[in-house]
């Protein structure tokens, strides 16, 4: 398995207050993904790296910021949390244009 | 938007059953991958098959594409109670660096 941890595991924070989560990798791998997976819509993309400091949106971007200053760490950086911001964020890397390899995840309850 | 469509979103069978899922997509792809998610885990590859490729097997699993109908099947031989899962299908265009994913089809194999 590709080493990836995310961190915090599992977060509960207040509507309005920034969060920062954390991807982390060892495999070198130059793509980098951030989802976001809730019941009935599988997984939707928020964000993805193609290298450092290349970033671009996906599908849910809105809310959402990224950066990526060194080839093993995303951040995700939700700037003022919603509720509708509670979910379970996955963290995903690619070598290339083959399998993508997932972390653990992060639970996240916007209360 | 996904792309990837599976079929049925639920499938109950016994223990030593086979289990058919299926996926469908809207545009041409360069190669389809099938992956399992346990649950309250990430998500683990199974399988990826290539345009030019029509079936392909790996264990007990077994993987068709049909490009023509842009459909893909997964066929899970001898179930087992470790099966369980959900199983997500992900197409690659390769006109990003983006999977694009289905909603995913829960497994159950009753023992």
């Amino acid at each position: 398995d590709a080493g990836i941890t995310q961190s915090p595991r599992h977060k509960v924070t207040e509507t309005g207050t920034p969060v920062t989560l954390r991807c982390h990798q060892t495999e070198n791998h130059r793509y980098m993904y951030w989802y976001r997976q809730d019941p009935g819509h599988g997984l939707r993309l928020i964000h993805y790296s193609y290298g450092v400091k290349d970033t671009d949106k996906g599908e849910v971007s809105d809310g959402y910021s990224v950066s990526r200053s060194k080839t093993e760490d995303f951040l995700l950086t939700l700037e003022s949390a919603t509720s509708s911001q509670t979910s379970v964020y996955f963290c995903a890397t690619r070598l290339d244009y083959n399998e993508q390899f997932f972390g653990p995840g992060t639970r996240l309850t916007v209360l | 938007s996904q792309q990837g469509e599976e079929d049925p979103q639920a499938l109950s069978i016994q223990e030593g059953e086979n289990a058919t899922m299926n996926c469908s997509y809207k545009t041409s792809i360069n190669n389809l991958q099938w992956y399992r998610q346990n649950s309250g885990r990430g998500l683990v590859h199974l399988i990826l098959i290539r345009s030019n490729e029509r079936e392909k097997h790996s264990g007990r699993l077994r993987v068709t594409l049909d490009t023509s109908k842009k459909s893909s099947s997964l066929l899970i031989t001898a179930s087992r109670a470790a099966d369980t899962a959900s199983y997500f299908c992900a197409t690659d265009a390769r006109s990003n660096y983006q999977l694009i994913w289905g909603a995913g089809t829960k497994l159950i194999i009753k023992p």
